[in-house]
């Protein structure tokens, strides 16, 4: 299996402030790469697709970069609805994996 | 509209087995296989498996193997996964999915004696 590594597990952050989440994967996805955002007891949300393609209604202030092992979600700048918890997940093989999640808190 | 509406939560003792079903509309159900994710109390998604609603073919999380069975009912649209002889920690939410971008609501499975 595939597995994803994400850091940091939590962040806290300000309204306003940039904010970078990493995952690895322990070998080459290409660019199959999805990132999620999810609030609590919601089911999670594809914030990414493709490891850069911005998801319809998604705002532009999040977006998404990387190839191969290494993938950045960055948010430019941090709004209230953006505290949740965040997941990358890997879906280069129907055995989807995912990171353990980034957790940010104000 | 792509809606995927999952079964209501489930309270089961340990050893029983629990089936819940996620009823695909909006899209034809066969051209699209179904994923089986669940996330414990507090902890991050998990992989259980996926189903070719086409085919019936099966992929399960080795996690799962000889516990989980996944099938599909094209007539209805509708997906189900069963988990048998269950333990207090497979108390999770059980999430199933067409693609990364379209979930069901979740069904909460409690194990507790």
């Amino acid at each position: 299996d595939i597995q994803m590594t994400q850091s940091p597990s939590s962040l806290s952050a300000s309204v306003g402030d940039r904010v970078s989440i990493t995952c690895r994967a322990s070998q080459s996805i290409s660019s199959s790469l999805n990132w999620y955002q999810q609030k609590l007891g919601k089911a999670p949300k594809l914030q990414i697709s493709a490891a850069s393609t911005l998801q319809s209604g998604v705002p532009s202030r999040f977006s998404g970069s990387g190839s191969g092992t290494d993938f950045t979600l960055t948010i430019s700048s941090l709004q209230p609805e953006d505290f949740a918890t965040y997941y990358c997940q890997q879906n280069y093989t129907t055995a989807w994996t995912f990171g353990q999640g980034t957790k940010v808190e104000i | 509209q792509v809606q995927l509406v999952q079964s209501g939560a489930e309270v089961k003792k340990p050893g029983a087995s629990v089936k819940v079903s996620c009823k695909g509309s909006g899209y034809t159900f066969t051209t699209y296989g179904i994923t089986w994710v669940r996330q414990a109390p507090g902890q991050g998604l998990e992989w259980m498996g996926w189903i070719s609603a086409s085919s019936g073919n099966t992929d399960y999380a080795q996690k799962f193997q000889g516990r989980v069975n996944m099938t599909t009912d094209t007539s209805t649209s509708t997906a189900y996964m069963e988990l048998r002889s269950l333990r207090p920690d497979d108390t999770a939410v059980y999430y199933c999915a067409r693609t990364p971008r379209d979930w069901g609501q979740g069904t909460l499975v409690a194990v507790s004696s």
